[in-house]
């Protein structure tokens, strides 16, 4: 089993969509989370980290469920430009700067 | 700031050949590390080094040796290349503490091994 686990998707919707994805993480000791934006054909970039009490910046909302070992990533209204790839990236432990990323989920949005 | 930058772009090796992958970055950020992506299997760890004259191996080390003698650069040696080394380096900066997590990625290097 991959220690994160991803959907790749592609998930394709019009523009103006609500539209959710989910991560799971297989070490329930990890201690962080996070959600890169990959462009195509570019490097990732750290969109936003993810707290246990939820967080949100704009139209992008991000939680935590530890019991589960599941991240969430919501984004409404839904732009052209969110189309990308975002990748749920789990720090297994500590300071080290160790992160695993999972393989990403593709964002199609359409006109 | 020119940030993170990689090079080159994009390089052709054949099998057995040896090469570096060059990364330097402006922010004086003591935490630097490589990573490899391939399709399907998302980035994964190479090499990271959290400050100069100090590296350590991340989950994929095998057939990639690399040195930091400066603050700077942190340069990604392949020493006989084999076509399983074929993919996209990302080279990635950071600060440590807490901020370690928000890693500045250089543009990458396409490697193809034939």
């Amino acid at each position: 089993r991959k220690e994160v686990e991803q959907d790749p998707g592609p998930f394709n919707v019009p523009e103006g969509a609500t539209v959710a994805f989910n991560c799971t993480y297989s070490n329930s000791a990890s201690q962080s989370f996070f959600w890169y934006r990959q462009d195509c054909r570019k490097e990732p970039k750290l969109l936003m980290s993810v707290y246990s009490s939820g967080n949100e910046d704009g139209r992008f909302t991000a939680q935590l469920n530890r019991a589960s070992q599941y991240i969430s990533l919501l984004i409404r209204d839904s732009k052209l430009s969110d189309s990308a790839t975002y990748l749920c990236v789990v720090n297994p432990s500590g300071n080290t700067g160790k992160l695993i990323f999972g393989q990403g989920t593709t964002l199609q949005v359409k006109p | 700031n020119a940030g993170v930058t990689q090079t080159p772009k994009f390089q052709v090796l054949k099998t057995g050949q040896s090469m570096t992958l060059q990364c330097a970055q402006d922010m004086n950020h003591e935490y630097m590390s490589w990573y490899r992506q391939d399709p399907g299997m998302g980035l994964r760890l190479i090499h990271y080094s959290v400050g100069a004259g100090i590296t350590d191996q991340g989950e994929v080390p095998n057939g990639y040796n690399v040195s930091r003698s400066t603050t700077e650069d942190f340069p990604l040696r392949l020493l006989s290349a084999a076509p399983s080394q074929t993919s996209v380096y990302f080279c990635a900066s950071s600060e440590t503490g807490t901020a370690i997590y928000e890693q500045y990625f250089g543009p990458g290097t396409r490697l193809t091994v034939t």
